[in-house]
């Protein structure tokens, strides 16, 4: 299994301009999840889904945030328009149970600069 | 609310030497408490985990402490090597929610 999958790796826009994040959970999770790490506030749960379905959305920091889940193996995150305080580590995350040892498996991330 | 509090933010072990993290949390109502590990450049992965129903979980050179009474747990690398710097993320889960809370990561370096 490839793990989970994120695209782009590496992502710098303008300020004002609409940026999406692209996410590929591991076959047969049930469960995605959208996590944003900065240096001040750590690990953020931004949203996350079961079945598709959008749970609970209470971290998505402001409307300019984003996401969806169209079929079970592709998320997109997307900012718009983006503001140079969303520069992070977005990082996409899936489980087929989230409370048993088998955990989360993260993908690597993508750095969005936002100048 | 931080309802997972870690510490020490940052750590500098020497090679061979034993490396400590705590975590405390409020919630009651967690039932699983995974630690992560995560190398620059990736995202964390499972390292280690356990239930509060045990005291302790050992996995190779790494540990879990667990202190229900005192809603304490932490992570114990014993022999630590220089491979092993990383930041590491202790986590807590409640299935009424079905997601974790993080920690704030604790920075560690283990030197030769």
């Amino acid at each position: 299994d490839a793990g989970v999958i994120q695209s782009p790796r590496h992502e710098v826009t303008e300020m004002g301009q609409e940026v999406t994040l692209r996410c590929k959970p591991i076959s047969g999770h049930d469960y995605l999840f959208w996590y944003r790490q900065t240096m001040m506030r750590g690990l953020e749960l931004l949203i996350y889904f079961n079945n598709n379905v959008p749970i609970d959305d209470s971290g998505m920091p402001e409307d300019r945030f984003s996401a969806k889940m169209p079929n079970a193996s592709f998320s997109t995150l997307k900012i718009q328009p983006s503001e140079p305080r969303d520069s992070a580590v977005y990082f996409c995350a899936s489980s087929f149970s989230p409370g048993t040892y088998y955990g989360y498996t993260f993908g690597s991330g993508t750095r969005l600069t936002v100048v | 609310q931080q309802q997972v509090k870690q510490s020490p933010q940052s750590l500098i072990v020497q090679k061979g030497g034993i490396s400590i993290i705590n975590c405390a949390y409020e919630n009651t109502a967690f039932d699983y408490f995974p630690w992560y590990q995560q190398f620059p450049g990736k995202g964390p992965a499972l390292l280690i985990a356990i239930r509060p129903d045990v005291s302790e979980k050992k996995e190779g050179r790494f540990t879990i402490s667990f202190n229900k009474s005192a809603k304490q747990f932490s992570l114990h690398i014993m022999d630590s090597q220089p491979g092993d710097s990383a930041t590491y993320f202790c986590a807590a889960y409640t299935g009424t929610a079905s997601k974790l809370t993080f920690g704030t990561g604790t920075r560690l370096q283990v030197t030769l």
